[in-house]
């Protein structure tokens, strides 16, 4: 059935390591997002792809990246310039219409972050 | 700047009351709003939306009211039941073409049986 995956659901890095997060859908959406979440806090935009081989930065892109090679997947890489990574990351797709665009954006189950 | 406000942290209810979630906006140019669910160590859920030409939006247990001149909207649940006990996010995007949505800090709802 259709749907985001994200693995790993639980990782763990040594400070100054790259770790790349896996975000993958088979709903054929066009845009693709990529969401960190703090407690406290809302849920804040790093990276978006509204169509395969384009991004665009969000609100908090320092430290990260990001590729959309294929319509499907859009992993993030979470660098060592990422002042703190610790957090819980969230993917999330949408299908991207001609018209208003006006549509929800369907999440995938989050990967856990901790920097040891 | 929080485009998207959510200003209470926590709301505990009765269940079978009313749970009323509110969430406030400054920028004008946002004119669809939507409202997601979330379960600890899971992602958001969509729950219901509503366009600026509406004031109004109903889906079973769900009622979402938009207040365009006062920046403000609302998710009514009635009646709440313990399964409702989530964090709830309201969020907002403007006609750009951009396709992105800002969301307000989250509103921890507790349903008391």
């Amino acid at each position: 059935d259709g749907g985001i995956t994200q693995s790993p659901k639980y990782l763990f890095r040594k400070e100054g390591q790259n770790v790349t997060l896996s975000c993958e859908q088979n709903l054929n959406h066009d845009a693709m997002y990529w969401y960190r979440q703090d407690p406290g806090q809302g849920l804040r935009l790093i990276y978006y792809s509204q169509i395969v081989n384009d991004f665009q930065k969000g609100d908090i892109a320092e430290g990260y990246s990001v590729s959309r090679e294929k319509k499907e997947s859009f992993p993030l890489t979470v660098t060592s310039a990422q002042k703190n990574p610790t957090a819980f990351y969230l993917c999330a797709s949408s299908l991207r219409t001609s018209g208003s665009g006006y549509n929800e954006q369907f999440f995938g189950p989050g990967t856990r972050l901790t920097v040891l | 700047d929080q485009q998207v406000k959510q200003n209470s942290p926590s709301l505990s209810v009765q269940e079978g009351r009313i749970s009323i979630l509110n969430c406030d906006y400054t920028n004008s140019m946002f004119d669809y709003f939507l409202w997601y669910k979330k379960y600890p160590a899971e992602g958001p859920t969509f729950l219901i939306s509503i366009s600026s030409i509406k004031d109004k939006n109903e889906d079973g247990r769900f009622t979402v009211f938009l207040n365009k001149s006062a920046k403000h909207l609302s998710l009514h649940i009635v009646p709440s039941q313990p399964g409702d006990s989530a964090v709830y996010f309201c969020a907002a995007s403007a006609t750009a073409g951009t396709y992105k949505y800002i969301f307000g800090t989250g509103t921890r709802l507790k349903v008391l049986a």
